[in-house]
């Protein structure tokens, strides 16, 4: 079963401009974390945050996450047209081995 | 360093044929491993894991199996596809021996079932 929704499905921007990707998730987790597929290719893991952290960066990348809320946004700042892309949350629930994916935001910078 | 290596890439296959996708990772000892299904344009769908040798978990009744003979080595099968059997398969392994962190993924495999 899919446990994280990504918000938007579909996201379309300037190079240059931000992007903000939303994910919802609903039981407790032990961490979340974010991927990102090139179509066609396997994922390629971006950022993890654990449910005792509150904000994460790496690079251009911004992860928030607010557990009482069972949410996490993603932020990539000054987008290029190399991030299109698919992005997507996954959570691990506590104790257990799975992760398990959302449904992924598909994201396009446009040069 | 690690690495994990996921074939064939691509699959043609009629209906009621049988099927075998391997994945064999190296650099890594007792790693969790995992099987993913993609439909297209959707997200992923976790369809077996496995902790050790031998030892395997399935999420989703359907008409597949996986198994782990060897420490780095997950095999995933079926004895007759159907046509809703078609998608993007994923392999991907996890540090064992804790709650799950970073997965790896391989390229992937595409199946398509006529």
């Amino acid at each position: 079963s899919q446990q994280g929704e990504e918000d938007p499905q579909a996201l379309s921007i300037q190079e240059g401009e931000n992007a903000t990707m939303n994910c919802s998730y609903k039981t407790s987790i032990n961490n979340l974390q974010w991927y990102r597929q090139n179509s066609g290719r396997g994922l390629v893991h971006l950022i993890l945050i654990r449910s005792n952290e509150r904000e994460k960066h790496s690079g251009r990348l911004r992860v928030t996450l607010d557990t009482s809320k069972k949410s996490s946004s993603l932020l990539i700042t000054a987008s290029r047209a190399a991030d299109t892309a698919s992005y997507f949350c996954a959570t691990v629930q506590g104790g257990s081995e799975k992760l398990v994916f959302g449904k992924g935001t598909k994201l396009t910078v446009n040069p | 360093s690690q690495t994990i290596h996921q074939w064939p890439a691509t699959l043609v296959q009629p209906v009621g044929s049988p099927l075998s996708l391997e994945c064999t990772v190296e650099g890594t000892s007792n790693p969790n491993l995992y099987w993913y299904r993609q439909a297209a344009g959707r997200g992923l769908q976790l369809l077996f894991y496995s902790v050790g040798i031998g030892q395997i978990s399935s999420e989703v009744p359907q008409n597949l199996s996986a198994s782990r003979p060897q420490d780095r080595q997950f095999i995933l099968s079926s004895k007759k596809l159907l046509l809703s059997d078609s998608g993007f398969y994923l392999c991907a392994w996890a540090s064992g021996g804790t709650n799950t962190g970073e997965l790896f993924f391989g390229e992937g495999s595409r199946l398509t079932v006529l």
